[in-house]
């Protein structure tokens, strides 16, 4: 496709349940991003993947949030033991690579609901 | 680590007035800064950005200047309109640390009415 691709892009989940959410990037891009914003507030910043490099986790809220990429391809984010507060649009970004001024290209976003 | 601080929204203004929003930040190296504009229903999209020191992004009337002496890169616009009501978030990039880890603002709320 031409643009970052998510799915789904709607999931109430109970909670204490998993739920895996899915990036699809623009082909070509090294770099790709996820974040986390919560109703009203900012783009919180969760985890980036480079190429091969080993990924920035700084961002990951706790050991409950995993991410993982297969090469430059898909990217998914797994939620474990869901709570209320994971309840947020989760977005998903790409780049051609992770340096200057390169623009990033964002997904239309999930919204999960923890209920 | 690096940071970005946006005014506070939301701003409301009416049609033509000037807007400025504030940015700032903090980096330990030479980062790349961008304004990105999230409009009613829809994804985020880059609005303008700036790569150096002095540099001007513009586009679709609205400007910023990367400011270094002031760590700074507020936008900008003469005469606003309805059409511009969005979430405007600033944002950079590190390109001196090669981190290439990509860092926003809270975002401020701006509203025009008629």
């Amino acid at each position: 496709g031409a643009g970052v691709s998510q799915s789904p892009s709607n999931k109430v989940t109970e909670k204490g349940k998993d739920v895996e959410l899915r990036c699809d990037p623009i082909s070509g891009h090294t770099a790709l991003y996820w974040y986390r914003q919560r109703l009203g507030q900012g783009l919180e910043f969760l985890i980036y993947f480079q190429g091969n490099s080993a990924p920035d986790k700084s961002g990951l809220p706790s050991d409950r949030f995993s991410a993982e990429r297969t090469g430059e391809s898909v990217s998914t984010l797994t939620i474990q033991r869901t709570q209320q507060e994971d309840s947020a649009v989760y977005l998903c970004a790409s780049r051609t690579h992770a340096r200057g001024g390169t623009e990033a290209f964002f997904g239309q976003g999930t919204r999960l609901t923890v209920v | 680590g690096d940071s970005v601080t946006q005014m506070e929204g939301p701003v409301t203004l009416s049609e033509e007035a000037f807007l400025t929003i504030n940015c700032t930040y903090t980096a330990t190296g030479y980062p790349s800064l961008f304004w990105y504009v999230q409009y009613p229903g829809e994804g985020l999209q880059l609005l303008l950005k700036a790569t150096k020191a002095d540099d001007k992004g513009s586009n679709k009337g609205f400007e910023a200047t990367y400011r270094k002496e002031t760590t700074s890169f507020h936008l900008e616009k003469g005469s606003v309109q309805v059409s511009d009501s969005a979430v405007y978030f600033c944002a950079l990039s590190d390109s001196a640390s090669n981190t290439g880890k990509l860092i926003f603002g809270q975002g401020t709320t701006l509203q025009v009415k008629p």
